[in-house]
């Protein structure tokens, strides 16, 4: 089967350092990808991985390890226009399908 | 240049009645999805076109949805006899051919069932 899975919820601080994590079992593995979503708007895409290790991105970067079926995404120096729903999404064996995860809503306190 | 746009962005409608949402994908997009967003809830993937095949119709809910593609562009997506259950915010995306394409989204249509 496909399963994702994301932390609901997370609180940072302005400034701080956020890691959010996801999981995946997937029947295949064709890429994982970042969307960030603002509440009431359309996801909008952050970055993705095919290969193992860091992809770095400005203030945002993103992690997989293919063998551990384990990804992260990580935000620098929070602002508080980094408040968002963020979905881990993987594409499938046969590159068609996108998987979603049920998103971790991040809140970023003054 | 203009992205993924989607018609109508809110749509009331009663239980029983038929709806019919639109995508017009980005051009030169080949790929199209169509995706449901329960509020608060992650997004449930419905259908993929390549073209205007549909490969992978895996995700429709029932034979109550149904979605076509007229060459590489406009997508309907039609909801026959609504149900209260069937309303979320239906989402459109689409991408160039490839396996590491991006996806866009559109802004979503929201769909009440009353």
């Amino acid at each position: 089967g496909q399963n994702i899975d994301q932390p609901t919820e997370m609180t940072a601080t302005e400034g701080a350092i956020v890691q959010i994590n996801c999981t995946y079992q997937t029947s295949g593995f064709n890429g994982l990808f970042w969307y960030q979503q603002h509440a009431g708007e359309a996801p909008t895409f952050l970055s993705y991985n095919v290969l193992d290790g860091l992809e770095e991105k400005g203030r945002f970067s993103s992690f997989l390890s293919r063998s551990k079926g384990y990804s992260y995404l990580l935000l620098k120096e929070l602002q508080m226009k980094d408040s968002a729903s963020y979905l881990c999404a993987v594409r499938d064996n046969y590159g068609q399908n996108f998987v979603f995860g049920p998103g971790t809503r991040l809140s970023v306190l003054p | 240049g203009a992205g993924v746009s989607q018609s109508p962005s809110n749509k009331v409608t009663e239980k029983g009645k038929d709806v019919e949402l639109r995508c017009d994908p980005i051009s030169g997009h080949t790929a199209l999805y169509w995706y449901r967003q329960r509020l608060g809830q992650g997004l449930e993937f419905l259908i993929y076109f390549q073209g205007n095949s549909a490969p992978d119709k895996s995700g429709l809910p029932s034979d109550r949805f149904s979605a076509e593609r007229t060459g590489e562009s406009v997508s309907t997506l039609t909801i026959q006899r609504t149900q209260q259950e069937d309303s979320a915010v239906y989402l459109c995306a689409s991408s160039l051919a490839g396996k590491l394409a991006e996806q866009f989204f559109g802004p979503g249509t929201r769909l009440t069932v009353l």
